[in-house]
């Protein structure tokens, strides 16, 4: 089975602050692990891939398969950075397994 | 152009009725999905389509089903609409084998 976790529904931080959205997952094989970004009642949009290791709009993500995370980080947040962010991972069968997602709200 | 297209982008329609949702993708991918998003934002696969094929059938009520008429068009057929119906639901479309999913706006569909 494969799961995600995102432990804080919520997140609120001031504008440059630092930003650490958290993940963990469970899986049994290698993951492929995402960050996808939701602005308000829009589509979904790929932020982020394990593998590719590249940064986007300031956002970086480390797979550390010791404790089975994938925190999303950024070093100064934006309020235009204000989403609903979902970790996921792909396992077998082509299937995307999303966290609960984490709605960060940047205050000015 | 629109990747991934879905129709309508709302929908509000009363208890019991039956309603369809289009989904189309102009990207050449070979596999498509249907996601439902809650009222808590948890999106959740339904469906997913390879080549008009069913591969992943999550537990869905049957008055939900898919259909896919060709490998662009994924449809999403629902019998019977109950209130917890009401939801997101968003297509998305990939290439097999490659990364990365592309959605669609998503589908508002309200029951009242």
């Amino acid at each position: 089975a494969q799961r995600v976790t995102q432990p804080e529904k919520l997140l609120s931080v001031f504008k440059g602050a630092p930003v650490e959205l958290k993940c963990n997952y469970s899986y049994s094989g290698s993951p492929e692990l995402f960050w996808y970004v939701q602005y308000s009642r829009q589509r979904l949009q790929l932020l982020l891939r394990h593998i590719s290791r590249e940064s986007i709009k300031g956002f970086t993500a480390d797979l550390n398969k010791g404790e089975t995370s994938f925190h999303l980080k950024k070093p100064f947040a934006q309020e235009e950075d204000s989403a609903m962010y979902y970790c996921a991972l792909e396992g077998s069968g082509s299937r995307l397994t999303f966290g609960e997602g984490t709605q960060l709200t940047v205050n000015p | 152009d629109t990747a991934v297209s879905q129709t309508p982008k709302y929908l509000v329609t009363q208890m019991g009725n039956d309603k369809s949702i289009k989904c189309e993708q102009n990207l050449g991918h070979d596999t498509m999905y249907w996601y439902k998003q809650d009222s808590k934002k948890f999106l959740k696969i339904m469906f997913s389509y390879n080549n008009k094929e069913l591969i992943i059938n999550e537990t869905v009520p049957n008055r939900f089903s898919p259909k896919s008429p060709d490998k662009a068009h994924l449809n999403l057929h629902i019998n019977s609409l109950e209130l917890g119906d009401s939801a997101v639901y968003f297509c998305a479309s990939r290439q097999q084998g490659a990364w990365g999913y592309t959605f669609g706006s998503g589908t508002r569909l309200t029951v009242v």
